[in-house]
């Protein structure tokens, strides 16, 4: 069974660009959720989505967004690039709502991205 | 509110060595508890889980005990190698959100 794939692995951006993020999620998972990682920060929560519907959202600004697709990939945005944004990217899937044992989220290998 | 706390690191460990990472969390609920694995340049992989009290979650010779009187799920190692290196979350699951405690760096000396 394929793990969560994410795309792209790394990437460069100027301030004040934005950038698209990709996540497709383990077969027969429905809910996507995001993460960022800083080495100040740590594990940050952005948001989770389960059936294209938003269900939990972290504290970020609204330059960060996210959705889901009906074939249960997602993408994340962030507009309007800082240097802060700077991070590792983890997205993770999991079968909440569909399986007894779906609390355990999978994540991917992360998409970094250096903002310059 | 809902939180995982881990011992801070870095933890520098010999060859062979026992290993101990302690984590405790709050919850308004029933959480399951789990512990991460963080390899350099990685995302996480799931190390070993528990979903009730007095369960043991274990895992390539990894293991952590859920422990809800003290609120605590503590992992263990009898004997860690060089390839143990790496950066280990605590982390709890209530309803169907994740809080991950801020990770601790392992680093084994042969």
């Amino acid at each position: 069974k394929a793990g969560v794939t994410q795309t792209p692995r790394y990437l460069i951006k100027t301030r004040g660009q934005q950038v698209t993020l990709s996540c497709s999620p383990i077969s027969g998972h429905r809910s996507v959720s995001w993460y960022q990682q800083t080495p100040g920060q740590g594990l940050q929560f952005l948001f989770e989505y389960f059936s294209e519907t938003q269900r939990n959202k972290g504290n970020f600004p609204g330059r960060f967004s996210g959705r889901q697709f009906s074939n249960s990939r997602s993408e994340m945005n962030v507009s309007t690039l800082e240097l802060g944004d700077s991070a590792l990217y983890l997205c993770a899937s999991s079968s909440y709502g569909t399986t007894s044992s779906g609390n355990t989220i999978y994540f991917g290998e992360g998409s970094w991205l250096t903002v310059v | 509110g809902n939180s995982v706390t881990q011992m801070e690191g870095p933890v520098t460990l010999s060859e062979e060595a026992f290993l101990t990472i302690n984590c405790t969390y709050t919850a308004t609920g029933y959480p399951s508890l789990f512990w991460y694995v963080q390899y350099p340049g990685e995302g996480l992989q799931l190390l070993l889980k528990a979903t009730k009290a007095d369960d043991k979650g274990s895992n390539k010779g990894f293991e952590a005990t859920y422990r809800k009187e003290t609120t605590s799920f503590h992992l263990e190692k009898g004997s860690v190698q060089v390839s143990d290196s790496a950066v280990y979350f605590c982390a709890q699951n209530t309803g169907n959100q994740f809080y991950f405690g801020t990770g601790t760096s392992l680093t084994v000396i042969p």
